[in-house]
């Protein structure tokens, strides 16, 4: 069975740009999950997809990041325009269900210079 | 606001025991996990405690006290394998269904 998977893996992208990141979860997994990592910091919570409906988006730092979930299938986060505090690591993860264990991609490592 | 602590770096020798701690203050309980990643990897899922207790689960167990705030991981029998971060995660309903990391605790081990 495929994991979460992430793409792309690294991006650099310069302030101002703005870039996409795509996340597929696991095949029938409902819930779907965006953190975000910075460097020497915690992960940290962005948002929650439950199918194609936003759950919960109390940790999404300002309206520079949209996320979507068409279809309830794979997940998009797009940063317009980037800022350099926006570089960190962004994970993605999915549930079958809210309150099982989540099971997490390897990440996006985001740079902009 | 929302709490958890765990010590930053852990060093240990292979075949041996090691105990990373994890305290936490938050508004709300409902679960805590433990999660390894290897550099450059995904976390991957170690062990849920949501009832006080031990949980057993191969080299790996996991402790609750809900009453005070604590968990530990407990890996037995190390192995080189075993230098990964170590990440302690509470999910506080109150503040949705969201995992609240600690910093993680990066365990290295040594022959």
């Amino acid at each position: 069975e495929a994991g979460v998977t992430q793409f792309p893996s690294h991006s650099v992208i310069e302030k101002g740009q703005t870039v996409t990141l795509r996340c597929d979860p696991i095949s029938g997994h409902d819930n779907l999950y965006w953190y975000r990592r910075v460097m020497g910091k915690e992960i940290k919570f962005l948002l929650h997809f439950v199918k194609e409906s936003k759950q919960d988006e109390s940790g999404m730092p300002n309206n520079r990041f949209l996320a979507e979930r068409t279809g309830g299938t794979y997940s998009t986060l797009k940063v317009q325009p980037a800022e350099l505090e926006d570089s960190g690591v962004y994970f993605c993860a999915s549930s079958p269900t809210w309150n099982t264990e989540a099971f997490f991609g390897q990440g996006t490592r985001l740079t902009v210079v | 606001g929302q709490n958890i602590d765990q010590p930053t770096e852990m060093t240990a020798t292979e075949g041996a025991i090691v105990q990373i701690n994890c305290t936490y203050q938050t508004s709300g309980f409902n679960g805590l996990f433990w999660y390894q990643q290897h550099a450059g990897e995904a976390p991957t899922f170690l062990s849920y405690n949501v009832l006080d207790g031990l949980e057993e689960k191969g080299r790996f167990s996991s402790f609750l006290s809900r009453s005070k705030g604590y968990s530990y991981l407990l890996l037995k029998e190390l192995q080189m394998k075993d230098s990964a971060s170590y990440l302690c995660a509470v999910r506080v309903l109150e503040a949705g269904t969201a995992l609240i990391f600690g910093k993680g605790t990066t365990l290295s081990v040594s022959s």
